[in-house]
């Protein structure tokens, strides 16, 4: 199985403040990884697909980039709405999907 | 606008089968394009992907599940089902069904989720 592995497992941060967040794969995923935004109490939503393409309707100021095993969430100029636990996903090892253990981000 | 919406008991008893059903609206279950999943996460801890069906019926599941948890869909209700036996309390999570994506260069990502539903169980 793949496992996921983000870092860190939670970060503070004030608004305008650029965030990165790390996502290592257990093998090689090529670029076939996805991030996710939740918010308390609410499903997750898609962010970032194909390590680096951006879901439509998800503002720029979020980026991803990577391929391999190594991967990188990026925010930024943080606003108060991206306070949120993020999550990476791979989507390579079809048909089992993992999730990596999640980052939050928190208000500084 | 797609939406998926679950429904079922909120509680459980331990040794009993977990049911709920996804109604799928603004769009077809029978799209070829897509695949239909359910995850879970229990309070303050991270995803769990449990499960997945084609509109074809073939299932697939997460090899920690795969010996209680069934799969179903019914195409003439735009709806998907799971069942999950013999449950404890570990069991105790919010659950979501959500649409995969199953071609192209988002393949294998989720991009509609369920708003998901506690299910507890407890005696």
């Amino acid at each position: 199985d793949i496992q996921m592995t983000q870092s860190p497992s939670s970060v503070s941060a004030s608004v305008g403040d650029r965030v990165t967040i790390t996502c290592r794969a257990s093998q090689d995923i090529g670029s076939w990884l996805a991030w996710y935004q939740q918010k308390p109490g609410k499903a997750p939503k898609l962010l970032i697909y194909a390590a680096s393409s951006l879901q439509s309707g998800v503002p720029s100021r979020f980026s991803g980039s990577g391929s391999g095993t190594d991967f990188t969430l990026t925010i930024t100029s943080l606003q108060p709405e991206d306070f949120a636990t993020y999550y990476c996903q791979q989507a390579n090892s079809f048909p089992a999907l993992t999730f990596g253990g999640g980052t939050k981000v928190e208000i500084k | 606008q797609v939406q998926l919406q679950e429904s079922g008991p909120g509680l459980v008893k331990p040794s009993q089968t977990l049911s709920l059903t996804c109604t799928v609206s603004g769009g077809s279950i029978s799209s070829g394009s897509y695949y239909w999943s359910w995850m879970r996460q229990p309070a303050g801890k991270g995803l769990e992907w449990i499960g997945r069906i084609y509109t074809s019926g073939s299932t697939f599941y997460s090899p920690s599940l795969k010996s209680r948890v069934t799969i179903s869909v019914d195409t003439s209700k735009n709806q998907f089902s799971l069942k999950l036996s013999s449950v404890t309390a570990a069991d105790t999570a919010v659950y979501y069904c959500a649409r995969g994506v199953l071609s192209g260069a988002a393949a294998g990502t989720i991009d509609y989720w369920g708003q998901g539903t506690l299910v507890t169980v407890s005696s």
